[in-house]
C-alpha cells in the first residue's frame, strides 16, 4: 500500500512569488491536513480538508490556502512568500480526521531567499 | 498563546532500560492526545493516542499515561531500543469550535548501546 507521497521534496523561491505544494493520500483516506514545522516554532497545524471542505484550521494568515480533489489528492498555496515561510511542510492522511491514526509524509523542504 | 510543553528536550539512556518522557499541556478543554515519532529526515510517525476519559493506554512497549489534574501526560517505552532514538512530539486536540492539534517542542530521545 503506496504511503503519502509529496511532491516537490525540495523547493527554493524567492520573496514574493507564490508556491504550490501537493500532496497524495493514502488510498482511501479523505482527510488531508498539513503542517509547518520549523526550528524556532516547531510543528503548526495549518489546516485539515475532508471531502474537498476544509473542515478546521490553524492560526496562520490568509497567505496560506489550501484546496483538495475528488480524489482526496490535496494542495496547498503560499502567496507573497516570506523569508519566515522557510519550513518544512507536512501533510498528513487519515481515514477519521485530526483523531486517530494519521499517517505524514516526508514534507516539502521550502526555502525563501 | 496555546501551548504544549515538554519538561526536558534531551533524553539520553541506555538500551533496555525504560524511557519516559513527559509533556505539559495547558488547557484544560482539550479532550485527545496523541504521541508522535520523527526521526531524522521523516514525517512524524504516530505512536500511540488516548481520549480524556482515559488515564493509562497501553501499546507496544509502551504506554501513555494522562494525568488530568496536573495537566500532564507521558509516554513510557518499555526496553528502549537505538530504534527508538527519534525526537518525540505530544500533541493535544481541542474539540470546540474549530478543531486543531497543539504540538509541544519535542524531546529528543538517544538511546546508546
Amino acid at each position: 500500500k503506496a504511503g503519502v507521497t509529496q511532491t516537490p521534496r525540495y523547493l527554493i523561491k524567492t520573496r514574493g512569488q507564490q508556491v504550490t505544494l501537493s500532496c497524495s493520500p493514502i488510498s482511501g483516506h479523505r482527510s488531508v491536513s498539513w503542517y509547518q514545522q520549523t526550528p524556532g516554532q516547531g510543528l503548526q497545524f495549518l489546516f485539515e480538508y475532508f471531502s474537498e471542505t476544509q473542515r478546521n484550521k490553524g492560526n496562520f494568515p490568509g497567505r496560506f490556502s489550501g484546496r483538495q480533489f475528488s480524489n482526496s489528492r490535496s494542495e496547498m498555496n503560499v502567496s507573497t512568500l516570506e523569508l519566515g515561510d522557510s519550513a518544512l511542510y507536512l501533510c498528513a492522511s487519515s481515514l477519521e480526521g485530526l483523531r486517530g491514526e494519521a499517517f505524514f509524509g516526508q514534507g516539502t523542504r521550502l526555502t525563501v531567499v | 498563546g496555546e501551548s504544549v510543553g515538554l519538561h526536558l528536550p534531551t533524553l539520553s539512556v541506555q538500551e533496555g532500560d525504560n524511557s519516559i518522557i513527559n509533556c505539559a499541556y495547558s488547557n484544560s478543554a482539550s479532550d485527545y492526545f496523541i504521541w508522535y515519532k520523527q526521526e531524522s529526515g521523516k514525517g512524524p510517525q504516530f505512536i500511540i493516542d488516548i481520549r480524556s476519559n482515559m488515564d493509562k493506554r497501553q501499546g507496544q512497549r509502551v504506554t501513555v499515561l494522562l494525568n488530568k489534574t496536573v495537566k500532564h501526560l507521558s509516554l513510557q517505552i518499555a526496553a528502549t531500543q537505538p530504534g527508538d532514538s527519534a525526537v518525540y512530539f505530544c500533541a493535544e486536540n481541542k474539540s470546540t469550535g474549530f478543531q486543531k492539534l497543539v504540538f509541544g517542542t519535542g524531546t529528543r530521545l538517544l538511546v546508546s548501546p
